[in-house]
C-alpha cells in the first residue's frame, strides 16, 4: 500500500515564476491538506481539499491555489514566487468521508523542497 | 499568541536521560491531540496520539490536561535515535483544517 507521494522532491525556481507541486494521497484517503514548513518552524496550514473543493484555507495569499482531481490527487500552485516562498511543502492525506475529521491522524508525504532564488 | 505553543528548545541531553516536552493550546474546541516526530529534512511522522486518560508506548508517555489545555510528552531512557524535532499537534473536529502544529522542540541526545 503506497503512502502519500509527492513530486518533485526538490525544485529550484526564480522569483516571479510559477510552480506546481503534486500529491497522491494514501490509498483510501479522500482528503488532502497542504502545509508550508519554513526552516526551523512547524508546518503552517495552506488549505485542504475534499470532494474536489477547497474546504478550508489558512492565512496564505491568493498566489497559492490548488486543485483536487476525481482520483483524490491534488496540486498546489504558487504564482509570482517570492524568496520567502522557499520552504518544504508537505501534503497530508486523511480519510474525510464519514469520520470525525479531527480524530484521525494525518499521513504526510516526504515533501517538496522549493528554493526560490 | 500562537494557537499551539511548545518549549522553545533545543534540548541537549545525555543518553539514558529522561526528558519532558510541554505544549499548550489556546483553542478549547480542539478535540484530538498528537505528538509527531520529524527527523532533519524529513516529513513529520506520528509518534503517538494523546488521550485524556494518558497513554504509554514503551519509553514514551503522553498526557493531556483539557482543563489546563496542556499536553506533555515524556521520554525515558533516551536513545541517540530519539534525536529529532517533536511537534505537538491538535485537531479540530468539523473544521476544514484538521490539524494545527506547534513550532516543534528539537531534541539532541548526546553519547
Amino acid at each position: 500500500d503506497a503512502g502519500v507521494t509527492q513530486s518533485p522532491t526538490h525544485l529550484i525556481k526564480t522569483r516571479g515564476q510559477q510552480v506546481t507541486l503534486r500529491c497522491s494521497p494514501k490509498s483510501g484517503h479522500d482528503t488532502v491538506s497542504w502545509y508550508q514548513q519554513a526552516l526551523g518552524q512547524g508546518p503552517q496550514f495552506i488549505f485542504q481539499y475534499y470532494e474536489e473543493e477547497e474546504r478550508q484555507r489558512g492565512n496564505f495569499p491568493d498566489r497559492f491555489s490548488g486543485h483536487q482531481f476525481p482520483n483524490y490527487s491534488s496540486e498546489l500552485n504558487v504564482n509570482a514566487l517570492l524568496l520567502g516562498d522557499s520552504a518544504l511543502y508537505l501534503c497530508a492525506s486523511s480519510p474525510g468521508r464519514g469520520t470525525n475529521l479531527g480524530d484521525t491522524e494525518a499521513f504526510f508525504g516526504q515533501g517538496t523542497r522549493l528554493t526560490v532564488v | 499568541r500562537k494557537e499551539v505553543e511548545q518549549d522553545p528548545g533545543p534540548f541537549n541531553v545525555p543518553e539514558g536521560a529522561t526528558v519532558a516536552f510541554n505544549c499548550t493550546y489556546s483553542n478549547s474546541a480542539s478535540q484530538s491531540f498528537f505528538w509527531y516526530r520529524q527527523d532533519c529534512r524529513k516529513e513529520p511522522k506520528l509518534l503517538m496520539s494523546v488521550y485524556s486518560s494518558g497513554n504509554e508506548d514503551g519509553r514514551f508517555t503522553a498526557q493531556l490536561n483539557r482543563a489546563s489545555q496542556y499536553i506533555s510528552l515524556l521520554i525515558r531512557d533516551s536513545k541517540l535515535s530519539d534525536s529529532a524535532t517533536y511537534l505537538c499537534v491538535v485537531g479540530r473536529r468539523n473544521y476544514g483544517q484538521n490539524f494545527v502544529f506547534g513550532p516543534g522542540t528539537r531534541l539532541s541526545v548526546l553519547p
